[in-house]
């Protein structure tokens, strides 16, 4: 049974570097045809796609957080992992990490079938 | 940019159907996939590639996708339905996005 754990500091000072890892259960973090991805969702607010990375090589990243935003892989650890820099306070939220999968087509374009519980991100001085 | 519109919210009575809309440019050439979310929680799939069901979700939630608006359908309403729900696409035409609709409170009278 897939699991997917966020975890990370729940309070980042700007403008530094928030860094979470995504811990994954289950299965094996370079099995084929899925896509492992970021969110988030301020408070009181929809959902936001930050980026997503296939087989710990090709990555995707939101164009509004593109310059800001590294996803990579660490196979021997079965887990993945968001970098934010120069973080202000519009960055807080709860983040998820997440796998696209089961759907049809190309992988990218799969329902985001399994979600971790969520990270409350607090972006303050 | 890509963009999805979804209602705020919509309200129903308990027993009745409840009809969230996602309208999107041409958003029926693309597979559409929505969510569910209770407060605190994090989302559930409750209907991907446009009117398929997880295992595990009832026949009460189904899908269509056409033209510029996609429909999720909750039949016979239950007070446990109250949620956000969200819509979700994949851009191809711009930067391979990830796109959500802004969310649709559902309200059971």
């Amino acid at each position: 049974q897939l699991q997917v754990q966020e975890s990370g500091p729940g309070l980042v000072k700007p403008p530094e570097t928030l860094s979470l890892t995504c811990t994954v259960s289950g299965v094996s973090i370079t099995s084929r045809g899925h896509f492992w991805g970021w969110f988030r969702q301020p408070p009181g607010r929809g959902l936001e796609w930050i980026g997503s990375i296939y087989y710990g090589e090709t990555s995707y990243y939101n164009p509004p957080l593109k310059s800001r935003v590294t996803i990579s892989v660490d196979t021997s650890k079965n887990e993945f992992s968001l970098q934010l820099r120069s973080v202000t306070a519009a960055d807080t939220a709860v983040y998820y990490c997440a796998r696209q999968g089961g759907g049809s087509g190309w992988y990218l374009s799969h329902p985001i079938a399994s979600w971790g519980q969520g990270i409350l991100v607090t972006v303050s001085s | 940019s890509y963009m999805l519109t979804q209602p705020l919210s919509v309200s129903v009575a308990p027993g009745n159907t409840a009809r969230i809309t996602c309208d999107g440019n041409n958003i029926g050439m693309k597979s559409v996939h929505w969510y569910q979310q209770k407060p605190g929680q994090a989302p559930v799939l409750v209907v991907y590639d446009d009117s398929d069901r997880p295992s595990g979700i009832p026949e009460r939630f189904s899908g269509s996708n056409s033209g510029n608006t996609a429909t999720l359908t909750i039949s016979r309403v239950e007070a446990g339905d109250e949620a956000d729900y969200y819509c979700h696409v994949w851009d191809s035409s711009s930067d391979h996005r990830l796109v959500f609709g802004g969310g649709t409170k559902v309200i059971v009278l």
